[in-house]
């Protein structure tokens, strides 16, 4: 079946302007998580939905930082004001369940550079 | 706060060889532990989850323990090949709801050499 898919897969933009990040995750699962993977590094966390709900945003850096999830599926990830600091590879992924028995499939990721 | 480490951040083996590699973790209180594999520029696949009431997993030539207690976990690779030349990430997961989400090691980028 299909897998998490993410658009677009590569974005660049300039510093502070606006920018969405999509995932769409497989079907049916309802946990959608939002991580960010600096080179180098592995990733981390930045929110986590269960179903439309935002039931975990504490890893989002700070409040240029916003994502929704308004039907339950697709999420889409929002950067405000971009900053070169911002550059990373920005992966999603879904769960079957918001629980930790579930394993979590990761999209191909949204490499976002900022010039 | 959980941190999870992999050391080494890289290793070079010849074709053929059984290999190891090591990830561990501060918070032994994990519910479950992920292993992921990530080619260069692509996302992460999934290789093995280890409940935490389980003491390893096995997948084709890859074999995962884990111990809690001492909070650690292998990831073990029988008969390494070219194809397996990719970085290996460990990631641990807390439990359930907002304790659900991963933390993750920096990985390991191994590579086999023909």
């Amino acid at each position: 079946g299909a897998g998490v898919s993410q658009t677009p897969s590569n974005k660049v933009t300039e510093k502070g302007k606006y920018v969405e990040l999509r995932c769409d995750p497989i079907s049916g699962h309802t946990a959608l998580y939002w991580y960010r993977q600096s080179l180098g590094q592995g990733p981390e966390f930045l929110i986590y939905f269960q179903g439309t709900g935002a039931a975990d945003d504490s890893g989002l850096p700070n409040d240029r930082f916003f994502a929704v999830r308004p039907e339950g599926s697709v999420s889409t990830l929002k950067i405000q004001r971009t900053e070169r600091g911002d550059s990373a590879v920005y992966l999603c992924a879904s769960s079957l369940s918001g629980t930790s028995d579930y394993e979590q499939y990761f999209g191909p990721g949204t490499r976002l550079t900022v010039t | 706060k959980q941190e999870v480490t992999q050391i080494p951040a890289a290793l070079s083996v010849p074709e053929g060889e059984n290999l190891v590699l090591n990830c561990s973790f501060t918070d032994s209180a994990i519910y479950n532990l992920q292993w992921f594999r990530q080619d260069p520029g692509k996302g992460l696949t999934s290789l093995l989850l280890i409940q935490s009431s389980q003491r390893e997993q096995t997948s084709g030539r890859l074999n995962a323990s884990l111990d809690k207690s001492s909070g650690r976990s292998t990831l073990y690779i029988a008969a390494s090949q070219p194809g397996d030349s990719a970085t290996y990430l460990c990631a641990v997961g807390m439990g359930a709801g907002a304790n659900s989400k991963l933390t993750f090691g920096k990985g390991i980028t191994l590579s086999v050499r023909p």
